[in-house]
């Protein structure tokens, strides 16, 4: 069981606006920055927003916010290059490890 | 422009060791912390271990329940290099590694991947 909950899977057609949302405690999406990587099988993971922050080479079509204990990718027009796996990650104070989410499928339709 | 290449994968059997290099460039790589995140066949990303940047010549060192008191994070600052030394490795170590930088302003989020090296676990 991870300590940070994502969905399994979420879907949206070309265009659409899209949430991804990842729960967690008071220990780690409650007291730190969330990153949110983005990943495109077999590839490496990248890096689609640190904190609220959009990281150099990413489309401003990608969002990010918190609220208490859960954070939220956005994506606003939503594009056929978006479907990937998207995993959050933060620090969990209280277990003094790096947590991941199981990670979210994004589908394209 | 930032660069992590991770080199050292391989097929080894149970029991055995295995020592992965992670090198860096395209950065001051003494003022970052560094992160090894693997991944299993099918499976999410799983974090590993993290070494902080070397504040008054000490690392914070972190590991994963999974892999203490088996794996070893180190680096070498004059190298720009990370290690992840591997040891009494079991079948599910089996996974593709990365090494990762941790954001300077921000250490809980890493904001570069290297492209990852594959550890076979088996018999």
């Amino acid at each position: 069981q991870s300590a940070l909950t994502q969905e399994a899977s979420v879907s949206g057609t070309v265009g659409q606006k899209v949430t991804l949302s990842c729960s967690g405690s008071s220990n780690n999406i409650g007291s730190y920055a969330v990153g949110w990587y983005q990943q495109v099988s077999p590839g490496a993971p990248k890096t689609v927003m640190f904190g609220d922050s959009l990281p150099s080479g990413i489309p401003v079509r990608f969002s990010a916010s918190k609220s208490g204990t859960t954070a939220s990718l956005t994506i606003s027009g939503l594009q056929p290059e978006d479907e990937a796996d998207y995993y959050c990650s933060t620090w969990d104070s209280g277990l003094e490890v790096q947590v991941f989410g199981r990670g979210t499928r994004l589908t394209v339709l | 422009e930032v660069e992590l290449v991770a080199s050292g994968g391989d097929l080894v059997k149970p029991g055995g060791s295995l020592r992965l290099s992670c090198e860096a460039s395209g950065f001051t790589f003494s003022t970052y912390s560094f992160h090894w995140v693997r991944q299993a066949p099918g499976k999410g990303l799983e974090w590993v271990a993290s070494i902080s940047q070397s504040v008054d010549r000490t690392n914070f060192i972190y590991y994963a329940d999974s892999v203490k008191g088996r794996f070893s994070i180190s680096r070498d600052n004059a190298k720009t290099s990370v290690y992840l030394q591997m040891s009494s490795l079991r079948v599910e170590d089996t996974a593709v590694y990365y090494c990762a930088r941790g954001h300077d302003m921000v250490p809980t989020v890493f904001d570069h991947w290297g492209q990852g090296t594959l550890v076979s676990v088996s018999s």
